[in-house]
């Protein structure tokens, strides 16, 4: 089984900043199949990106996925009050045949 | 417009048996894999079963022999019938649509979720 890590649990940033989080899996990861989504508090999930750097539809530019293997990266190149969020990577694979990350906080600094 | 919309959850004694419906409007149920996805309260995600397109069905090794997904065609309407329930299963249970085209091994559409408390 896969198992995907984030860091940082949480990540204390102002608007305006740059947010970097990871997403670390127990073993290589296909590329394709490497998605990102944001959480709001009562909400559902909202695909971001797919395929580990493709932005899901109506994603904003400032948005960015990137790498392979084991370790890949979500960037938000200049946070919107409204992107303060929970984040989660998720892989698809070999069973389980889905897979989460526990999560990075973005919270306001 | 495309949308999933669940139904079904509520307040269940361990030991009990639930049934969570999710239908979908703006695309076809039967032409997609669909998934069900719960949250433990202040938890992360978990994936729970899959139905793929041609019938094929798998589950997560939690629920695997209590949980059956199904759907209803002509309803157009995907189902999570839940038996034998734990306290640990308590979650909001979201119903999501597979991105097979959209966004390969991705979730590119999610219900609003229906909330499963287990409890005595």
């Amino acid at each position: 089984e896969i198992v995907l890590t984030q860091s940082p649990g949480t990540l204390s940033l102002s608007p305006g900043e740059r947010a970097t989080l990871s997403c670390r899996a127990s073993q290589s990861v296909s590329s394709s199949y490497l998605a990102w989504y944001q959480q709001k508090p009562g909400q559902a999930p909202r695909l971001l990106i797919y395929g580990a750097s493709s932005r899901a539809t109506g994603i904003p530019d400032r948005f960015s996925g990137s790498g392979s293997g084991t370790d890949f990266t979500l960037t938000i190149s200049r946070l919107e009050p409204e992107d303060f969020a929970v984040y989660y990577c998720q892989q698809y694979g070999s069973s389980p045949r889905w897979t989460f990350g526990q999560g990075t906080k973005v919270e306001i600094k | 417009e495309v949308q999933l919309v669940e139904s079904g959850g509520g307040l269940v004694q361990p030991g009990g048996s639930l049934r969570l419906s999710c239908a979908a409007s703006g695309f076809t149920v039967s032409s997609n894999y669909m998934s069900w996805v719960r949250q433990a309260p202040g938890k992360g995600l978990e994936w729970v079963s899959v139905i793929y397109s041609g019938g094929s069905t798998y589950y997560a090794d939690s629920v695997k022999g209590r949980f059956t997904i199904s759907r209803h065609n002509s309803k157009n309407t995907l189902y999570l019938q839940m038996n034998s329930l734990r306290a640990e299963d308590t979650a909001v249970y979201y119903c999501a649509r597979g991105g097979f085209v959209t966004a390969p091994g991705a979730f590119d559409i999610w219900g609003q979720g229906t909330m499963v408390t287990v409890s005595s």
